[in-house]
């Protein structure tokens, strides 16, 4: 069975800084890679996909994520974080048979005015 | 198109009263999935219904439940509340038809056991 594992329960950054949020899974052959977000009280969002082919992808609200086999990796990067990215972030494996993606605990990003 | 809705938003119930949550789908979407969301185990699988039949289960005992109508919408089921179960309820609707069909996610459901 895939799982998700994200290292970094909170991370604290400043506006204006770049932002990386780690992301590793468990899977024996390349799985489906998704990050979403969530905002306080509402649900999650769908920031950015892997499936295949290029290995760096763009996402909603000028993030992006790097697939790395090598590391079994999806990190999640944006240059410039804003304010309003203040919110918790999880990274999701879909594979095998279920059709039901595995989350990560996420990562709650803070950010320093 | 519009999202997935839940309703209600919020709710507030004792210890052993039920409840009753639903969920209406992106048009278009014929799985539905249930999550359980606390501070602190994080985002939990309940279950999913996919074509009105329950297709995947997670690790949460008899008292929940769920079902899916032929419209796709789904209505998910707590018995004998326990104030444990106070946590935010999400649904997360899809295509069902792969892994790499997304998930659209609804607000939630804020439920309260005193």
């Amino acid at each position: 069975a895939q799982s998700v594992t994200q290292p970094d329960i909170h991370i604290t950054v400043s506006e204006g800084a770049s932002l990386e949020l780690r992301c590793n899974y468990s899977y024996g052959a390349t799985p489906y890679l998704f990050w979403y977000v969530q905002s306080p009280g509402q649900g999650l969002q769908l920031l950015l996909k892997y499936f295949s082919g290029d290995t760096l992808v763009q996402g909603i609200k000028g993030f992006e994520a790097e697939f790395k086999r090598s590391q079994s990796s999806f990190n999640l990067r944006k240059p410039s974080v804003h304010w309003s990215d203040a919110a918790e972030y999880f990274c999701a494996v879909g594979a095998g048979g279920s059709y039901i993606p595995t989350f990560g605990r996420g990562t709650s990003l803070i950010v320093h005015p | 198109k519009a999202g997935v809705t839940q309703t209600p938003r919020y709710l507030i119930k004792t210890r052993g009263q039920q409840v009753t949550l639903s969920c209406s789908p992106i048009s278009g979407h014929r799985s539905v999935s249930w999550y359980q969301q606390t501070p602190g185990q994080g985002l939990q699988f309940l279950f999913e219904y996919f074509s009105e039949t329950q297709r995947n289960k997670g690790n949460f005992p008899g008292r929940f439940s769920g079902r899916q109508f032929s419209n796709s919408r789904s209505e998910m089921n707590v018995s004998t509340l326990e104030l444990g179960d106070s946590a935010l309820y999400l649904c997360a609707t899809s295509l069902g038809q792969s892994n790499n069909s997304p998930l659209h996610f609804g607000n939630g459901t804020r439920l309260t056991v005193t």
